[in-house]
């Protein structure tokens, strides 16, 4: 089992919809990062959580560190947003200096 | 604030053969993590530089192995290529070794590897 599983592992969403990709872990961390990747490969960092929620534009994030999970939330997709979504943790007691990370869920919108 | 930079971004090499792939970190970071990123799954974490020793290790072989200068610009070299080596190779720098508990993460784009 991997110790940082993402669902879905692919998703097709049409232009508007609300999606929803979530996380779950199995250490006590003190971080998690939400992480956007396009097809040339270019990780650009959307959200740092330790606890609550965040929002950036369209973007919601949330985590329950209780329950070990978290949940990437886009409202209003639109097709600009194709790109694999990746959750990273980060966890000194277990995991020392690294990050581990998801497999990543590919996100397509269609117009 | 110039970001994080890789070179090359795309490399084909011959298996036992090696390589060295280059990184500069964002203006005012101390420290650089490598990760290895195979077809279809997450990066994993191979090493972190900080302050020009290595600060840590994944489970990778000796055969990767990695340096950092004094500008905090670092290399990752890998010897004896195998064709498992096919991947992306990224660098992410950060203000120092803990803060990606803390502070947002920042990538470079990427080098393809491909080994024939």
């Amino acid at each position: 089992k991997n110790e940082v599983e993402q669902s879905p592992q692919n998703l097709t969403a049409q232009e508007g919809e609300f999606i929803t990709i979530n996380c779950s872990y199995s250490v006590g961390i003190s971080a998690l990062h939400w992480l956007q990747q396009h097809p040339g490969g270019g990780i650009v960092s959307l959200f740092m959580l330790s606890s609550g929620k965040k929002k950036h534009g369209r973007l919601i994030a949330t985590i329950n560190i209780q329950e070990k999970h978290s949940s990437l939330h886009i409202t209003a997709s639109h097709p600009r947003d194709s790109a694999v979504y990746i959750c990273a943790v980060a966890s000194p007691l277990e995991y020392g200096n690294k990050l581990v990370f998801g497999a990543g869920t590919i996100l397509r919108v269609k117009s | 604030e110039t970001g994080v930079t890789q070179s090359p971004t795309h490399l084909i090499k011959t298996r036992g053969q090696q390589v060295t792939l280059r990184c500069s970190s964002q203006s005012g970071h101390n420290t650089v993590s490598w990760y290895q990123q195979a077809l279809g799954q997450g990066p994993q974490f191979i090493f972190q530089y900080y302050r020009e020793e290595e600060n840590g290790r994944g489970n990778f072989p000796p055969r990767f192995s990695g340096l950092q200068f004094p500008n905090y610009s670092s290399e990752l070299n890998v010897n004896a290529l195998e064709l498992d080596d096919s991947a992306l190779y990224l660098c992410a720098s950060s203000l120092r070794p803990g803060s990606s508990y803390n502070s947002p993460l920042h990538f470079g784009n990427g080098t393809r590897l491909t080994v024939t």
